[in-house]
């Protein structure tokens, strides 16, 4: 079974550019999850997509940050502009679908720095 | 919202010895606690978990406990190994808001 699929590994930016992160969930993944993870913390949930729909986004700074999940597969996090306090590697996840994240899948991240 | 608590954060086990991780939280609707393992350069992968109606679960050389009376559960790893060196976390899901909240860490070295 392949695994949840995140592109780019590595993005080194200055301040005030924009980025964009992709991720490609574990097939017949209904729900989808991005965190942020700043060193030395825990990962914090940013946006969580059901299918296409958001479930929840209430610590998405949506002022910089926008998150899309087209035809509820592929998703895409953006920034713009970043601040040097969003280095940090941003981790999507998934799983089956609705209830407890059991079996939360997780890609390997991508580790931003900004500049 | 829920806070979790995780101590230490950092550990020093010689091979062969156990571990011990521990976590508190605060919203007591909280009813399922996965443990999770982050390997250099990787994600976070699930290595056990436990519901709020089962005070311990074991899993080979891993087990869990919860005391929900205290809001605080254990992550024990008996006989540690070197592949065991990782950072681990703890994590509490409220199925009434269906928020996870992740622990802050704990990186487990094991000296052989």
């Amino acid at each position: 079974e392949a695994g949840v699929a995140q592109s780019p590994r590595y993005k080194i930016i200055e301040k005030r550019q924009s980025v964009a992160f992709w991720c490609n969930p574990i097939s017949g993944h209904a729900t989808l999850y991005w965190y942020q993870q700043i060193l030395g913390q825990g990962p914090k949930l940013l946006i969580q997509f059901q299918n296409n729909g958001v479930v929840d986004d209430s610590q998405l700074p949506k002022d910089r940050f926008s998150a899309e999940r087209l035809k509820g597969v592929d998703s895409t996090l953006k920034i713009q502009p970043a601040k040097l306090e969003d280095s940090a590697v941003y981790l999507c996840a998934s799983s089956l679908g609705w209830g407890p994240p059991e079996k939360l899948f997780f890609g390997s991240g991508t580790q931003l720095s900004v500049l | 919202g829920e806070n979790v608590e995780q101590h230490p954060s950092t550990l020093s086990v010689q091979e062969g010895d156990s571990a011990v991780i521990k976590c508190t939280y605060s919203d007591s609707a909280s009813n399922y606690f996965p443990w999770y393992k982050q390997e250099l350069g990787k994600g976070p992968q699930l290595i056990i978990d436990i519901r709020s109606n089962v005070g311990e679960k074991k899993d080979q050389r891993i087990a869990v406990t919860l005391n929900k009376t205290a809001k605080h559960f254990s992550l024990h790893i008996t006989e540690t190994q070197p592949e065991d060196s990782a950072v681990y976390f703890c994590a509490s899901f409220n199925f009434g808001n269906e928020k996870l909240t992740f622990g802050t860490g704990t990186r487990l070295t094991i000296i052989p």
